[in-house]
């Protein structure tokens, strides 16, 4: 079985432009988590989808955003990047909600 | 709120020799705890996983972790360490809302 998969791997960006990565799960898996991990705060949870509804959300600016769609896949997007947004970010995926997450490779992203 | 803290911010041993990594948890209930690896620029890869079933939770490669509710511990050990070894681990809790929250890690060092 496949695993989680991200696309673009990386990416490179300047201050104020937006972007949008993509995450696509394990077959059958119905909840996406999306994570940010970087050298000075680690890896940060920034939200959870499960059904196409956001279930949780971590304590990021309205500048993250997400969705899900009916087939599972999920976007994360973020709008006017700042330096500090530089960053991996990684998806997860789990069967249910609690269940056992399963991780992408992850997008480097990086903002000029 | 649930926590895990990682003991040590870098572990360095010789190829062969066994590997200890400290992980302590605060939590009001039992929790769910797991260790993750991630290979230099990698996803993070599941090692094992705590569920209340069994204390000493054996998992991928030859790691094993016991969980020591007396003393809010889930320390992870391999016998004997292989250059693939060399990796930062995660030691992470299920908090609330099915969120993930990681150690700071450990950077795992393997000498020739």
């Amino acid at each position: 079985k496949a695993g989680v998969t991200q696309t673009p791997r990386y990416l490179i960006k300047t201050r104020g432009q937006q972007v949008t990565l993509s995450c696509s799960p394990i077959s059958g898996h119905r909840s996406v988590s999306w994570y940010q991990q970087t050298p000075g705060q680690g890896l940060q949870f920034l939200f959870e989808y499960f059904s196409e509804t956001q279930r949780n959300k971590g304590n990021f600016p309205g500048r993250f955003s997400g969705r899900q769609f009916s087939n599972s896949r999920s976007e994360m997007n973020v709008s006017t990047l700042e330096l500090g947004d530089s960053a991996l970010y990684l998806c997860a995926s789990s069967l249910m909600e609690g269940d056992t997450q399963y991780f992408g490779p992850g997008t480097r992203l990086t903002v000029l | 709120a649930q926590s895990v803290t990682q003991l040590d911010s870098h572990v360095s041993v010789s190829e062969g020799t066994p590997v200890l990594l400290r992980c302590n948890y605060s939590s009001s209930y039992s929790p769910s705890l797991f260790w993750y690896v991630q290979h230099p620029n990698k996803g993070l890869q599941l090692l094992l996983k705590y569920t209340s079933a069994a204390t000493l939770v054996k998992g991928i490669n030859g790691f094993e972790a016991e969980f020591k509710k007396s003393e809010t511990s889930f320390h992870l050990t391999k016998p004997s360490a292989h250059m693939s070894d060399a990796a930062e681990y995660f030691c992470v809790v299920s908090v609330a809302d099915y969120k993930l929250s990681f150690g700071a890690g450990t950077t795992v060092t393997v000498r020739a």
